[in-house]
């Protein structure tokens, strides 16, 4: 059964540092997100992606965090000025398409410790 | 404002007992509903999911969940509870025309012998 996968699935990064965190989509799907969980609290939307072009972002979702995708089969977070506040696991998902009829498909995340 | 509300934040239950893990949520249009499942260190795993037409939809792992429109609730059964059920349970919505879908705080079950 496809899956979506994350790397890496831990990274410890220094306050200040860049960080990029990949993720594979399953291969037929066109919509890409990225979540987050800060630890104990709940699952976040951070933003959407679709057509090389963000589609809805939260307020999270600030002049630091940067997605991409730069080739057929990745989709990238990056973050350009780690804080301690984002620490945090980063999960992935991907779908077919858009609406909430749509299963999104969730990676086992990243876990990032900022120190 | 959407959100969606699961009032447990942990539950105990012996193993083989049944479980009903509650789940409210706010949504001002036709929701889509999910659970999802975290087991320790893993990602969220799909359970379940609710669109339209009968209100008793049936998921993985013998888990079942009721929609009900008027009270607003979308509550998780499982008639016997095994110990590999424990794990944290995620309520989830989203809309017709919206990208993101929007997680409850999440029920952490443990189960005992």
């Amino acid at each position: 059964e496809p899956e979506v996968t994350q790397t890496p699935s831990h990274q410890v990064t220094q306050m200040g540092q860049e960080v990029i965190l990949r993720c594979v989509p399953i291969s037929n799907h066109l919509y890409f997100y990225w979540y987050r969980q800060i630890l104990g609290q709940k699952v976040e939307f951070l933003v959407s992606f679709y057509n090389n072009e963000i589609s809805e972002k939260s307020e999270i979702f600030d002049d630091q965090f940067s997605v991409e995708r730069p080739d057929g089969s990745n989709f990238t977070l990056k973050i350009r000025s780690t804080k301690l506040e984002d620490s945090a696991m980063y999960f992935c998902a991907s779908s077919r398409s858009s609406g909430g009829g749509e299963t999104q498909y969730f990676g086992p995340g990243t876990r990032l410790l900022v120190l | 404002a959407q959100s969606v509300t699961q009032p447990d934040i942990h539950i105990t239950v012996s193993e083989g007992a049944s479980l009903e893990l509650r789940c409210n949520y706010s949504y001002g249009a036709t929701p889509y509903l999910f659970w999802y499942v975290q087991s320790p260190g893993q990602g969220l795993q799909l359970l379940l999911k609710y669109f339209s037409g009968d209100t008793l939809v049936q998921g993985i792992k013998g888990f079942e969940a009721e929609f009900k429109r008027s009270q607003s609730s979308f509550n998780l059964r499982k008639p016997s509870v095994h110990w590999s059920d424990a794990a944290e349970y995620f309520c989830a919505v989203a809309g017709t025309g919206g990208f993101k879908t929007i997680f409850g705080a999440g029920t952490r079950l443990f189960v005992k012998a």
